[in-house]
């Protein structure tokens, strides 16, 4: 069945550096590319997102970018601080479904 | 405020036990999911209801039930608990049909079945 690979499952960074998150899709369709950052105890919440149309969005600290023809897309978080600690959630979604990777912690070292 | 409310926060039950845990979303969204989160495991998609009457099982289906009588309101049942249904809870909506596009969180439900 279709999946969404996530890697790695654990990430330490020191503050200041770059956090790169990868994920794999199979099913083809898919065509929607959220972010979710849930921070210890609370809810996922939407950081950023992707359609499938394009290949990198960014955000101020944060950026995503999408390979189609790979089906893998990752996210970018420059200049890590403190408060970027927390799980991220990548995910793919199309009409009807939308499927989660398994998530990473990352964890930033003072 | 736009919000997704889920109640209770935290439960603990006993085995056999029927429990309903709410959900009710201000926002006039379509779309509505239940998710169960497990350490190593992720969120698995239990039920979503595309609009109101229309619902249809996730991943993880088996033990649950849910209705969608009114567009705001979706609660998921638990007929008959069983430990193997302890998890962290989340319901979720979107404005637009079928996609994850905006997915709004509720704050989680904590359910411990002994």
């Amino acid at each position: 069945g279709e999946n969404v690979e996530q890697h790695p499952s654990t990430l330490s960074v020191q503050e200041g550096d770059s956090a790169v998150i990868k994920c794999t899709y199979s099913d083809s369709a898919s065509n929607y590319f959220p972010w979710y950052k849930q921070e210890l105890g609370k809810r996922p919440q939407l950081i950023i997102d992707i359609r499938s149309n394009v290949g990198e969005k960014k955000d101020q600290r944060i950026a995503v970018t999408l390979n189609k023809t790979a089906k893998h897309f990752s996210l970018h978080i420059t200049e890590t601080q403190p408060e970027d600690s927390a799980v991220y959630f990548c995910a793919a979604s199309r009409e009807d479904k939308i499927i989660f990777g398994k998530g990473t912690r990352l964890h930033i070292l003072p | 405020e736009a919000q997704v409310t889920q109640n209770p926060r935290y439960l603990i039950t006993v085995t056999g036990k029927k429990l309903t845990v709410t959900c009710s979303q201000n926002m006039n969204h379509e779309y509505m999911s239940w998710y169960r989160q497990d350490p190593g495991l992720g969120l698995r998609q239990i039920y979503y209801s595309m609009n109101v009457e229309v619902t249809d099982k996730g991943d993880v289906p088996e033990g649950y039930k849910v209705s969608r009588k009114e567009k705001r309101n979706f609660p998921l049942i638990l007929e008959s608990p069983s430990p193997n249904q302890t998890s962290l809870y989340f319901c979720a909506s979107s404005p637009i049909r079928g996609q994850g596009v905006g997915y709004t969180f509720g704050s989680g439900t904590r359910l411990t079945v002994v």
